[in-house]
């Protein structure tokens, strides 16, 4: 089946533009998580969601940063006034409880996103 | 602080060798993966590792849990040039709720 998608794949961006990215999970995944990968930081986690839970908010860096998810599905990452330490590669991973919660996060090829 | 630590951060092997990469975690974990990523590509689960003791084998990989020691390790056997690539240990601290946190990763390089 389908795999996670995200797009757009690449993003140019200049600085203090919005971005936003979009985010299709596997269907039927309940849990939906935003990372972003760069040099300087590794990988970090920025958000979490989990079916009509409230979102796990707690690794956004900035109130410059929002998602949401609509339907239970698809999630849009949103950042205002882009900064040139805004560049990374996002990446979307979706999950589906297992049981003994041995659940694994699958992600998507990542937006990569450059601010000028 | 929940954090993940990668040894080595690089590693330049011969095919044919065996090597060890190692994984350490700051405080009690509810599991463990291990992720590989291509250049310019995605992350690809590897393995899952739940309990103490867990070892996992796919190929050339081998994957071991030690919650006591907050351990894990993923061992490459006879290497091959395809395995050359990034690999990451994350972890899901029990205080952490669901996110994965990484460790820095280890970029491996295969050679013939």
């Amino acid at each position: 089946g389908a795999g996670v998608s995200q797009s757009p794949s690449n993003k140019v961006t200049e600085k203090g533009k919005d971005v936003e990215l979009r985010c299709d999970p596997i269907s039927g995944h309940t849990a939906l998580y935003w990372y972003r990968q760069s040099l300087g930081q590794g990988l970090e986690f920025l958000i979490y969601f989990q079916g009509n839970s409230a979102p796990d908010k707690s690794g956004l860096p900035s109130d410059r940063f929002s998602a949401e998810r609509t339907g239970g599905s698809v999630s849009t990452l949103t950042i205002q006034r882009t900064q040139q330490e805004d560049s990374a590669v996002y990446l979307c991973a979706s999950s589906s409880r297992l049981a003994g919660g041995a659940e694994t996060q699958y992600f998507g090829p990542g937006t990569r996103l450059l601010v000028l | 602080e929940l954090k993940v630590e990668q040894n080595p951060l690089f590693l330049s092997m011969q095919e044919g060798k065996n090597y060890t990469i190692y994984c350490n975690y700051s405080t009690t974990s509810d599991r463990l993966y291990w992720y590989r990523q291509d250049p310019g590509k995605s992350l690809e689960s590897l393995f899952v590792l739940l309990s103490n003791g867990a070892v996992k084998q796919e190929g050339r990989l081998m994957a071991s849990l030690d919650t006591k020691a907050r351990l894990s390790t993923l061992h490459i056997t006879a290497a091959v040039h395809d395995l050359s690539a990034t690999y990451f240990c994350a972890v899901v601290f029990v205080q952490g709720a669901q996110k994965l946190v990484f460790g820095q990763g280890t970029r491996l390089t295969i050679n013939p």
